[in-house]
């Protein structure tokens, strides 16, 4: 594998389901991303690790758990979802601060 | 608050001719820009970066964007289109000190053939 994968390609859960989306980085990043991707919206970034510790928590319901056991993997642990939280997930890591970004292909979550 | 402005949704062109996609920024220093590609059912894909130095740099796929301080500007262009051109761009800027990437609404190109 290289770049950055992410698992599953496609999610449709219920409300009252728990779920957990994951991404890996095959570049040596130090920084992994969580983006939530909306029609119509620009892109929100929800959560920001650097080196496993969180540094960015951008106001994100607490339904929406991230996990970052390492450098390389990144977690986002679904529970309780509504459906305005359809969207397609994004993941992407890089290098350190001001550096580009890589993307993976991203999630498609239905929420029914 | 820092800010980008994509102000067209969609643009179409004929294929073979040439492209401008727009981005203004609202940023008090000097910014770190990206353009971004993301083709249907894709993660983003970088197409340029601006740093510093030279203000017309040179990306992937035959682009070029140009930074304008004096407009807090940084338009992509092509001066050929190709059909396999058509999806949609992101511009994007980093807040300094920062992981915090701002990225704009997106302009999502159609290519005529």
């Amino acid at each position: 594998e290289t770049g950055v994968t992410q698992t599953p390609r496609h999610l449709v859960m219920g409300m009252t389901n728990k779920k957990s989306l994951k991404c890996e980085q095959h570049l040596g990043h130090n920084a992994m991303y969580w983006y939530k991707q909306s029609a119509k919206k620009p892109l929100e970034l929800m959560f920001v690790y650097n080196f496993k510790e969180q540094t960015e928590n951008n106001s994100v319901p607490s339904r929406f758990s991230p996990e970052c056991p390492n450098s390389s993997h990144l977690f986002l642990h679904l529970h309780t979802l509504q459906p305005e939280d359809s969207a397609l997930y994004l993941c992407a890591s890089s290098q350190g601060v001001g550096t580009e970004q890589f993307f993976g292909p991203g999630t498609r979550l239905t929420v029914l | 608050a820092q800010s980008v402005t994509q102000p067209d949704i969609h643009i179409t062109v004929s294929e073979g001719a040439s492209l401008e996609l727009r981005c203004n920024y609202s940023y008090g220093a000097t910014p770190y820009l990206f353009w971004y590609v993301q083709s249907p059912g894709q993660g983003l894909q970088l197409l340029l970066k601006y740093f510093s130095g030279d203000t017309l740099v040179q990306g992937i796929k035959g682009f070029e964007a140009e930074f304008k301080r004096s407009q807090s500007s940084f338009n992509l262009r092509k001066p050929s289109v190709h059909w396999s051109d058509a999806a949609e761009y992101f511009c994007a800027v980093i807040s300094s000190g920062t992981y915090k990437y701002i990225f704009g609404t997106g302009t999502r190109l159609k290519v005529l053939a």
